[in-house]
């Protein structure tokens, strides 16, 4: 199947600080990035939406702002946590997919501590 | 908006046991899918459904989509340790669960295996 990588697999940032979280499709090229969340114990949630060469479509109540979206090439796609909060710590994971109803390939998530 | 209620939250059972869980929508959907996440891993597909009375088999693992078309089950045969994670139901998020751009997760069910 496909690879999705996701790089850092773990950091730890102080409080103020800004956080980026690469997700790469090695060997396909993703129309179509997904991020999500997940907290400790409960399920993944839906931060935005991020197609190759446009804006990411945020989920209700998450602050666009604070979570930089970028999907600058068909195998990058970047989530920058801007002005870290220890209630921004969390589990984050990104998807990719090859076009529409494709299936989507998951990455190994990355775990965001912040201090 | 939509959810994915799953049950049980938690199981704790003996090496050898049958499992079985569910997951019911509050609309009607036209995809199932299944997930099984790893501590500190990204969800990883088992099993996906397109077709209402749909019944799927993957190795130890069969899944049948509801009759209703709001409702799934995940079964697991014979469990081994390797099948304690937390397995997670999907489906396409949207108006009417039609096939959109975005997937929502359930809640979620923690197995826990017992050697």
């Amino acid at each position: 199947g496909a690879v999705v990588s996701q790089h850092p697999s773990r950091v730890i940032c102080k409080s103020g600080t800004s956080v980026k979280i690469e997700c790469r499709s090695l060997d396909f090229q993703a129309t179509t990035m997904f991020w999500y969340r997940q907290f400790p114990k409960q399920s993944l949630m839906l931060m935005a939406t991020s197609n190759e060469g446009s804006k990411a479509t945020y989920e209700q109540g998450v602050e666009k702002d604070k979570f930089l979206i970028n999907h600058a090439s068909l195998t990058l796609s970047t989530l920058t946590v801007t002005s870290a909060h220890p209630e921004d710590s969390s589990f984050y994971i990104c998807s990719a997919r090859r076009g529409p109803n494709e299936k989507l390939f998951f990455g190994s998530g990355t775990q965001l501590s912040v201090l | 908006g939509q959810q994915l209620n799953q049950s049980p939250q938690s199981m704790f059972i003996q090496e050898g046991e049958d499992v079985s869980m569910n997951c019911t929508s509050s609309s009607i959907f036209n995809t199932w899918l299944w997930y099984k996440q790893d501590p500190g891993e990204g969800p990883v597909l088992l099993i996906a459904l397109y077709k209402a009375g749909e019944l799927t088999s993957n190795g130890r693992l069969t899944a049948q989509f509801g009759i209703t078309r709001k409702d799934s089950f995940l079964n697991i045969s014979a469990s081994i340790p390797s099948d304690v994670g937390i397995y997670f139901c999907a489906g396409p998020g949207g108006w009417g669960g039609g096939a959109t751009n975005k997937l929502i997760f359930g809640t979620g069910t923690l197995l826990a295996v017992q050697p």
